[in-house]
């Protein structure tokens, strides 16, 4: 079937340093697989961080970029140098690039940044 | 000010009984979903409604019925609660159904007893 399956948190990262997320998927149903990040901050409703329809493509938002690898089936959610401000949980997701409102959701990451 | 309200923010059931799930969007979108999170588990879709009319339903029991009463409003009326209904219900919506850009409520945490 269809689904994803992302870093395992509670993840701690000191602020600053860099960031991975890990992101795999399996669409069998999905002739085109589209991927997103969404992000949810404290307090605030989930919420697109960025999205890649095309294989090869990275997508990049806030100082976060993700690569959507065909190959490895990843979708590897990274930043250089994270701030304080990025402590959120952090949900991968898998598209069909036509129902984009249906979308099949990892676990989500709780990512807190030590000050 | 959030855009999509969900009301109540929690509800306490009792198995067996009856509750309606709130929610209206002020985005002024034409497309509106529910989502489910379990304890541990992924965002699970349920239904996505275009203007006003189900599109999808992946909800495999009919005592989930949405109902839209207006263009901004996807209540979800949920019967014959069961202790396996605990969940998050996310409610959420988008410009059109074939838009990528969702955009989430907070949420009705719903306990069943």
């Amino acid at each position: 079937g269809d689904s994803v399956t992302q870093t395992e948190g509670p993840v701690t990262v000191s602020e600053s340093e860099s960031l991975i997320i890990n992101c795999t998927y399996s669409a069998t149903s999905i002739a085109y697989p589209n991927l997103f990040w969404y992000v949810r901050y404290p307090g605030e409703g989930l919420q697109l961080l960025l999205k890649v329809i095309t294989a090869g493509q990275k997508g990049s938002s806030r100082g976060f970029e993700a690569t959507y690898n065909k190959e490895t089936t990843s979708f590897h959610l990274q930043k250089a140098s994270v701030q304080e401000s990025d402590s959120a949980v952090y949900y991968c997701a898998l598209g069909d690039g036509y129902n984009q409102g249906k979308l099949i959701f990892g676990q989500g990451t709780k990512l807190s940044i030590k000050p | 000010d959030p855009k999509i309200i969900q009301k109540p923010k929690y509800l306490v059931a009792v198995t067996g009984s009856e509750k309606i799930l709130i929610c209206e969007q002020y985005l002024g979108h034409n497309a509106m979903y529910w989502y489910r999170q379990s304890a541990k588990k992924p965002l699970e879709f349920m239904f996505s409604y275009s203007y006003q009319k189900l599109m999808d339903n992946q909800t495999a029991s009919s005592r989930f019925q949405p109902q839209s009463s207006k263009k901004n409003h996807l209540d979800l009326q949920i019967t014959a609660l069961k202790p396996d209904d605990s969940a998050t219900y996310f409610c959420a919506s988008s410009q059109e159904s074939a838009n990528e850009r969702l955009f989430f409520g907070h949420g009705t945490k719903l306990s069943v007893l």
